[in-house]
């Protein structure tokens, strides 16, 4: 079936450093992207997302870049903070009637002091 | 403004015992998710419902495995006769019929221990 998966099981940076988390996509259909942060113990917070119609969306602090051609997603964390600490998923929606969100296994982002 | 609130925060079971899971959506919001995650991997979609209906069941198990969401009070996510690998933590989402695609907000869990 589909699946979405990530480069990197763990990311450590330094505090101040900016930081990429990388995801690769197989579902040439989806239509919908989220990145999710997920502090132990707590659900999955919404970070940013993207619609497939757009290739760059910047928030606060956080830009997600999405390369259909190679179906890669990516988000970009400047100036990382020790709050910034935490897992990171990616999540797509497949396109047409799909509903539900399915996500990769997550990357461990750890910031150094 | 309550986000979407799932309780209890942490159920223990023994092998054999039914677990039920509750999730109430943020106000406004009638579409709930549930969503299954084991140690160290990814959420797994498991079924999608609106008030009264299920939509998708297509990730939920066929046995044992059932979700409701009534017109009154909260989404169910209920296991029968659970097996030791049936823990997990459990996550509900919600999401509003205005939202389009967006807005899918989740609660903080139900960490499923079978003992």
């Amino acid at each position: 079936g589909e699946s979405v998966g990530l480069h990197l099981p763990t990311l450590s940076v330094q505090e101040g450093d900016n930081s990429i988390i990388n995801c690769a996509y197989s579902n040439s259909a989806s239509d919908y992207f989220i990145w999710y942060k997920q502090e132990s113990g707590k659900g999955p917070q919404f970070i940013i997302d993207i619609r497939s119609n757009m290739d760059k969306r910047q928030g606060q602090r956080v830009t997600v870049l999405l390369n259909k051609t190679v179906k890669h997603l990516s988000l970009q964390i400047a100036a990382t903070q020790p709050g910034d600490s935490a897992v990171y998923f990616c999540a797509e929606k497949g396109g047409g009637s799909a509903r539900q969100l399915t996500f990769g296994s997550g990357t461990q982002l750890t910031v150094l002091p | 403004n309550a986000g979407v609130m799932q309780n209890p925060r942490h159920l223990v079971r023994r092998r054999g015992q039914e677990a039920r899971l509750r999730c109430s959506p943020m106000k406004g919001h009638s579409h709930v998710y549930w969503y299954r995650q084991l140690p160290e991997e990814g959420l797994k979609f498991m079924v999608y419902l609106q008030k009264e209906n299920i939509i998708d069941e297509s990730g939920m198990p066929k046995e044992r495995f059932s979700a409701e969401f009534p017109k009154e009070g909260p989404s169910i996510l209920r296991i029968q006769q659970v097996v030791r690998g049936d823990s997990a933590a459990y996550f509900c989402a919600s999401k509003s019929v205005a939202g389009g695609d967006y807005g899918y907000t989740f609660g903080s869990g139900t960490r499923l221990t079978v003992v």
